[in-house]
């Protein structure tokens, strides 16, 4: 049961330079989302998709773009790192948005250093 | 500022002992209420959730309560293992569906 899977597990970048995380699951769910750590601060919304074609921005959008073609993907994509984006970033999924019953998975995380 | 906030940031326990873990949130209107479990390197795990006609919830070792007119929960761990090492969030959903976190409390079980 592999759940949610997030690649690289680390990543260096340079500041200019441009990568793409990806995330998958296996567990046919329709909502996916970005979040970012970042020390001394609760996790924070980048992006999320209601399912395959739809997506929308979080609460700390720029600088970060997002396309859901499947229902199992959910890359997400820097266009120009910055040293700001130097953070940990979490996928998460969940089967249905009823509020008061459906649980986040969350993948392990992408350590992202920007130099 | 932030809408949840948690208390204490970081405490150390002696393994067998009990602690509680404390969440104050100004979200408002509330829908409900998560504890999850974050270990060191890894994604955050659900551990309870708990909407407005809960005022605890109880998974394994770990029971959660909740005041929603004093808007505070509470995490109690029980009996701690040192597998309890690690960072326990709270995330308050606002009723459109919104989650805020907590900046989490680090639990340090020693032997």
């Amino acid at each position: 049961n592999a759940g949610v899977t997030q690649t690289p597990k680390f990543q260096v970048l340079k500041t200019g330079q441009s990568m793409t995380l990806q995330c998958a699951q296996d567990m046919n769910h329709e909502y996916m989302s970005w979040y970012r750590q970042d020390p001394g601060m609760g996790l924070r919304l980048i992006h999320y998709s209601v399912g395959a074609g739809i997506t929308d921005q979080g609460e700390v959008p720029n600088g970060y773009n997002v396309s859901r073609s499947t229902t199992e993907d959910f890359p997400l994509r820097l266009l120009s790192a910055a040293p700001s984006q130097t953070s940990v970033y979490f996928c998460a999924s969940s089967s249905s948005w009823d509020r008061d019953n459906e649980k986040l998975f969350f993948g392990s995380g992408t350590q992202l250093s920007v130099l | 500022k932030n809408q949840v906030e948690q208390s204490p940031q970081s405490l150390i326990i002696l393994e067998g002992k009990n602690c509680t873990l404390q969440c104050n949130y100004t979200v408002s209107p509330f829908s409900n209420l998560r504890w999850y479990k974050q270990d060191t390197g890894r994604g955050p795990v659900s551990l309870t959730i708990m909407t407005f006609s809960e005022n605890t919830k109880s998974n394994g070792r770990y029971t959660a309560t909740l005041d929603a007119d004093t808007k505070q929960s509470s995490l109690h761990i029980t009996a701690s293992q040192l597998s309890d090492s690690a960072s326990y969030i709270c995330v308050v959903t606002d009723s459109w569906g919104k989650l805020q976190f907590g900046a989490g409390t680090q639990v340090v079980v020693t032997p």
